[in-house]
């Protein structure tokens, strides 16, 4: 059981670059979101889906798509990298019914992206 | 507004000092979940505890208590007898309606740093 996994772990990317994240999940939960993180910002929410098929805009969507084919894997595009998308993404799921970790957010290692 | 305010950015103690670090929220929803996250030096996220707003009991696991006061808007947190472990940026969270589905507010973090 791993959990969150994301890739890739780091990457440096120049201006007008395209790229994807990857996150896997295997612990069957429906919900899952990506979170970029900046410092003195905290976490804000820049895509989530609420199941197979299924995404939605969060808080910071521009600049970003997303894509969730299959249950398990959610994964975030950057079309034209820019500089102000530098930071560190987080990608989490949750399970939105029964058992003791009822909407906990399991998180992954995160991915450290620089764009110069 | 529907926001979690974290004043504190960044608190140094002196290990074995008692620490509380303070999480303000703001929500219209009556039912609503607390959170409490720990981001290590290592950069990923842990979950520390979730809590209800129909439960207003204090919670103690370890040196970790957590104080949740609806009449005040607030889910403290306090490390009793502070270690160096325990140095690490501390998110409190808050889970409400968005959308038609839910999603998750995080406050800006609280650095809290102790010193040996």
């Amino acid at each position: 059981n791993a959990g969150v996994t994301q890739t890739p772990k780091f990457r440096v990317l120049k201006t007008g670059q395209s790229m994807t994240l990857l996150c896997a999940q295997d612990m069957n939960h429906e919900y899952m979101y990506w979170y970029r993180q900046d410092p003195g910002m905290g976490l804000r929410l820049i895509h989530y889906s609420v199941g197979e098929g299924t995404t939605a805009k969060g808080e910071v969507p521009d600049g970003y798509n997303v894509s969730r084919l299959k249950k398990q894997n959610f994964l975030l595009g950057l079309e034209s990298a820019a500089p102000s998308q530098t930071s560190v993404y987080f990608c989490a799921s949750s399970r939105t019914s029964g058992g003791p970790r009822l909407y906990e957010q399991y998180f992954g290692p995160g991915t450290r992206l620089t764009v110069t | 507004a529907q926001k979690v305010t974290q004043a504190q950015t960044e608190i140094s103690v002196v290990e074995k000092e008692d620490v509380t670090l303070d999480c303000v929220y703001e929500t219209r929803d009556t039912t609503y979940y607390l959170f409490w996250y720990k981001q290590p030096p290592s950069g990923e996220l842990v979950f520390l505890i979730r809590r209800n707003s129909f439960d207003e009991q204090n919670e103690i696991s370890g040196r970790y208590s957590w104080n949740f006061q609806k009449s005040t808007s607030s889910f403290n947190f306090t490390i009793t007898a502070s270690q160096v472990v325990d140095s690490a940026v501390y998110f409190c969270a808050l889970r409400v309606q968005y959308a038609g589905t839910y999603k998750y507010i995080f406050g800006t973090g609280t650095r809290l740093k102790v010193l040996a």
